[in-house]
């Protein structure tokens, strides 16, 4: 079986600083996961993806993401906030058909 | 453009009054899903199909029906809608290569029962 769990459900950062959203997994194997983010009235966009290729993913919009298996982690990062990172972030794990979604972080910027 | 569309965008309806809401993608993909979004629990999947005439149930299918007759679409059907059932409903597409492909989600629909 697979998880995942956000565990912030809501993040408050000043513009220009560095943003943290955590996520934890569980799985009985290597997992597949992904991180989305979902602006206001839109849909899913994929950030990005750990695909066992390399620890450190970098994705879209200076965001990136760090797997450690030690810690069953991979929490997402952005050095430096704009206000457009205003948003809900999912963390997701994958098998082939079925993603698990955490229940999601809000993340506000203030001005 | 590659892309996953839903139809309605919107829809207000009544307990018990029976309603499709249509999703299709254009890029071939085998697999296809519905999710459900309510706050804060994420997205919960409904029904999903791997290729034509293939569906299963995801881990809230109670109360939903779906058909995939054809590669490009796969419509959810509610026969008897309830104020529960009131919710964003996302589509989504993969190609089934491997686990590592993301799925790719349409724009939503907002479905309110009253």
């Amino acid at each position: 079986a697979q998880s995942v769990t956000q565990l912030d459900s809501h993040v408050s950062v000043s513009e220009g600083t560095p943003v943290l959203l955590r996520c934890n997994y569980s799985s009985s194997y290597s997992p597949s996961l992904f991180w989305y983010v979902q602006h206001p009235n839109k849909g899913l966009q994929l950030l990005l993806k750990y695909t066992s290729a390399a620890t450190l993913v970098k994705g879209i919009n200076g965001f990136e993401a760090e797997f450690k298996k030690s810690e069953t982690s991979f929490h997402l990062t952005k050095p430096s906030a704009h206000m457009s990172d205003a948003a809900e972030y999912f963390c997701v794990s994958s098998n082939d058909y079925k993603l698990s979604f955490g229940a999601g972080t809000t993340v506000t910027v203030r001005a | 453009e590659a892309q996953v569309t839903q139809n309605p965008r919107y829809l207000i309806t009544v307990t018990g009054k029976k309603l499709t809401v249509t999703c299709s993608q254009n890029m071939n993909h085998e697999y296809m899903s519905w999710y459900r979004q309510d706050p804060g629990l994420g997205l919960r999947q409904i029904y999903y199909s791997m290729n034509v005439e293939v569906t299963d149930k995801g881990d809230v299918p109670e109360g939903y029906k779906v058909s995939r007759k054809e590669k490009r679409n796969f419509p959810l059907i509610l026969e008897s809608p309830s104020p529960n059932q009131t919710s964003l409903y996302f589509c989504a597409s993969k190609d089934l290569g491997g686990r590592f492909y993301e799925q790719y989600f349409g724009p939503g629909t907002r479905l309110t029962v009253t």
